[in-house]
C-alpha cells in the first residue's frame, strides 16, 4: 500500500532562517505530489504540485520543492520564512489507483 | 485554483440530533468530491467519495447508515451526520478534484455536546 511520510512532527525555526520539511514516499510506479498548507481552523490550500516535467516546483507564497525519484522524496523548502508561515503542512501523494494519500502533517512555528 | 465551500463552518448539537453539512464546487463542476475527518493534531482521514448520481463509496470501518452523503448535482454533496454523539465530534473537511489535483472546503468544526 502507498504511504507518505513526514518524520518531523514539528518544525521551529526562526523568523528569515531557511526550512525543510521533508517527505518521503512509497511506490514502485508513478505518482503525483503535493504540498499543502493549512492554517487553524481551515481547510487545506494547494501549495505547490509536482506532476512531470522540472523536478523542482515553485509554489505560492516563496516555497518550493524537488522530486527526487531515486530517494523518493519531495522535501519543500523556503529560503526564509517568516511569522505567518507558522501553520501545518501535509504532503501528499496521487498514486495510479487514483487515490490520494496524506502524510501525517509537519507543524511549521516560525519564532520571532 | 478551483474553490470549494462549505457550510456551515461551525456547528455545536446536541446528543442524538442529526447535522447536515454542505459543499460546493464554485467555480467548476464536480462529478466526484471527497469527505474527510480529521481529528485533532492528526491528518486527513478519508470517510468517503461521494459521486454525482449514483451512491458514495465509503472507505472501511466508516458507518454507511452513520455518515449519510447525497451528491445529487454536480456542485453539491451533503454530510449528514445522523443522530450525533460526542465522539463524532470532529473538523470535516469536503475535496473535490479538478484533474489531478485535489482543492478543499474550509472545513466544518462540529461540537456534539
Amino acid at each position: 500500500a502507498q504511504s507518505v511520510t513526514q518524520l518531523d512532527s514539528q518544525v521551529p525555526v526562526f523568523e528569515e532562517a531557511p526550512v525543510e520539511l521533508r517527505c518521503n514516499y512509497s511506490s514502485s510506479v508513478s505518482v503525483y505530489l503535493f504540498w499543502y498548507v493549512q492554517y487553524p481552523n481551515q481547510g487545506l490550500q494547494l501549495l505547490l504540485k509536482y506532476l512531470s516535467g522540472s523536478t523542482l516546483v515553485k509554489g505560492i507564497n516563496g516555497f518550493e520543492a524537488e522530486f527526487n525519484k531515486s530517494q523518493t522524496s519531495f522535501h519543500l523548502r523556503k529560503p526564509s520564512v517568516h511569522i505567518s508561515d507558522t501553520a501545518e503542512y501535509f504532503c501528499a501523494v496521487l498514486n495510479n489507483f487514483n487515490k490520494f494519500y496524506f502524510g501525517s502533517g509537519t507543524k511549521l512555528n516560525v519564532k520571532p | 485554483g478551483a474553490v470549494v465551500s462549505q457550510h456551515p463552518s461551525w456547528v455545536i448539537c446536541k446528543s442524538g440530533t442529526s447535522v447536515k453539512i454542505e459543499c460546493r464546487s464554485l467555480d467548476f463542476q464536480a462529478t466526484t468530491m471527497f469527505w474527510y475527518r480529521q481529528f485533532p493534531k492528526q491528518s486527513l482521514m478519508l470517510m468517503a467519495t461521494s459521486n454525482e448520481g449514483s451512491k458514495a463509496t465509503y472507505e472501511q470501518g466508516v458507518e454507511k447508515d452513520k455518515f449519510l452523503i447525497n451528491h445529487a448535482s454536480l456542485t453539491l454533496s451533503t454530510l449528514t451526520v445522523t443522530s450525533a454523539h460526542p465522539e463524532d465530534s470532529s473538523f470535516y473537511i469536503c475535496s473535490s478534484r479538478q484533474g489531478e489535483t485535489q482543492y478543499f472546503g474550509p472545513g466544518t468544526r462540529l461540537l456534539v455536546l
